[in-house]
């Protein structure tokens, strides 16, 4: 057990809709990353936050969207959704500093029907 | 961050030695070298990490070449359990964290 975690396990949409997946980061750790991992394009790395702040940006598609509250979780918004953003959805925090190691949640998976 | 190359696929015999290689020729002086695994769909694990030194944990064994442009990740006693993607990982850490670049990784199989 990382201490990171996610809710919901599963999801199960239709296409043209909206989900917010949700994210538990270890107690303490500042920072709140999200990676995307599906068949096609392996794991990659979407968005993090810091301390409530948007950090770094990968591969995020302008109709995903993220925050993080003061109490440090996380939520990640996925809206218009197709049928390409069935995939898992890990969210991983760290302590901040440096080096630092992540730790991962159990992921979500989502399926756009 | 620098790019780096592991082997598609390796395989390793129950109870022996698994040497996981990876190439990163163009790293820089600031680049750490992270290694994480990921179990079938589970959540990736980290497991070591290095800059210059080689490092051990409870987990396995970093060795980093003198001139940092390869190093090898030593399992010391595979079990069935280890059969997971290894992902070796090049990133300048920085006081608010980093963000991970996966790539493809070794998928390791130990057999019984």
């Amino acid at each position: 057990d990382s201490g990171v975690t996610q809710t919901p396990k599963h999801l199960i949409t239709a296409t043209g809709q909206r989900v917010t997946l949700r994210c538990s980061p270890r107690s303490g750790d500042l920072s709140v990353y999200w990676y995307q991992q599906s068949l096609d394009q392996g794991l990659q790395f979407l968005i993090q936050y810091y301390n409530g702040e948007e950090r770094a940006k990968g591969n995020i598609l302008e109709r995903f969207s993220a925050q993080q509250f003061p109490d440090l979780h996380s939520e990640l918004n996925l809206s218009s959704l197709e049928l390409g953003d069935s995939a898992l959805y890990f969210c991983a925090s760290s302590e901040g500093g440096t080096p630092n190691e992540q730790f991962f949640g159990p992921g979500t998976r989502l399926t756009v029907l | 961050d620098a790019k780096t190359t592991q082997p598609t696929s390796m395989d390793c015999a129950e109870g022996r030695a698994a040497n996981l290689p990876c190439n990163h020729s163009t790293i820089s002086g600031n680049e750490y070298v992270y290694w994480y695994r990921q179990i079938h769909s589970q959540g990736p694990q980290y497991i070591i990490h290095g800059l210059k030194n080689n490092e051990t944990n409870e987990m396995a064994s970093l060795i980093i070449t003198e001139d940092r442009k390869s190093s090898t990740l030593i399992l010391p006693h595979a079990t069935l359990r280890d059969t997971a993607v290894y992902y070796c990982i090049v990133r300048v850490a920085s006081n608010s964290g980093y963000a991970l670049n996966f790539g493809k990784g070794t998928s390791l199989l130990v057999t019984p």
